[in-house]
């Protein structure tokens, strides 16, 4: 089946050690997108790509950094986690807003910070 | 900055019994979709409307978007202890947006 999958799905790192996160997709979208979540509070997006072009929200923190190797993969670096960022990382992907920017949503990590 | 409010935030109903959630703009979006998100996972689409004053049925789930395409509700019939989640609706504000405007969701629960 055609799927969105992160991995891994708990990661646990301490104060200031740079975490890796990432995301694969076999349904060939060209947009993946990564949000943060937080108990209790809708998605916010963080960046999205489309193809190899990267969009930066202007207020995702110069803390998130993200990589797109290829149309498959996509990663979410955070080079020095702090507790604030402890959170349900989800990777999103949609053909476009040409289909209403529908979006397949990962599992999601959860992340927490020591 | 357009804003989706999702109401009730939380909804504790019996199974068997009918609901209403509201998903309310003053912007007016493109189109509109509903998420459903399980505790620990990513949320699923539902269902997507696009034409004001359009109602999809899913089953038991009925959605409707505002005539003037400002606001969304979502009906749940009979609900199950399956329908238990967090809703979720988005915005697209224009059709050639990337970006979807979250609401804060409606977290649902049925009791058996």
């Amino acid at each position: 089946d055609a799927m969105v999958i992160q991995n891994p799905r708990y990661q646990v790192t301490q104060f200031g050690k740079p975490v890796t996160l990432s995301c694969s997709q076999t349904l060939n979208h060209n947009v993946m997108y990564w949000y943060q979540q937080k108990s209790s509070q809708a998605p916010k997006l963080l960046f999205h790509y489309y193809d190899k072009d990267f969009n930066n929200e202007a207020d995702t923190p110069d803390n998130f950094q993200s990589r797109r190797p290829n149309t498959s993969f996509c990663f979410l670096d955070i080079r020095s986690p702090g507790l604030g960022d402890a959170a349900m990382y989800l990777c999103a992907t949609s053909t476009g807003p040409e289909d209403y920017n529908e979006q397949f949503f990962g599992p999601g990590t959860r992340l927490t910070v020591l | 900055t357009q804003l989706l409010e999702q109401s009730p935030q939380f909804l504790s109903i019996q199974e068997g019994e009918n609901l209403t959630v509201y998903c309310n703009s003053s912007s007016v979006f493109s189109s509109l979709q509903w998420y459903r998100q399980e505790p620990g996972e990513g949320p699923v689409l539902l269902v997507t409307v696009v034409t004001g004053g359009e109602v999809k049925k899913l089953k038991r789930l009925t959605f409707q978007f505002g005539d003037a395409r400002k606001d969304s509700s979502l009906h749940i019939t009979a609900a199950q202890p399956g329908d238990t989640g967090l809703y979720l609706c988005a915005g697209q504000a224009g059709a050639g947006s990337y970006q979807l405007t979250f609401g804060k969701g409606t977290k649902l629960s049925v009791i058996p």
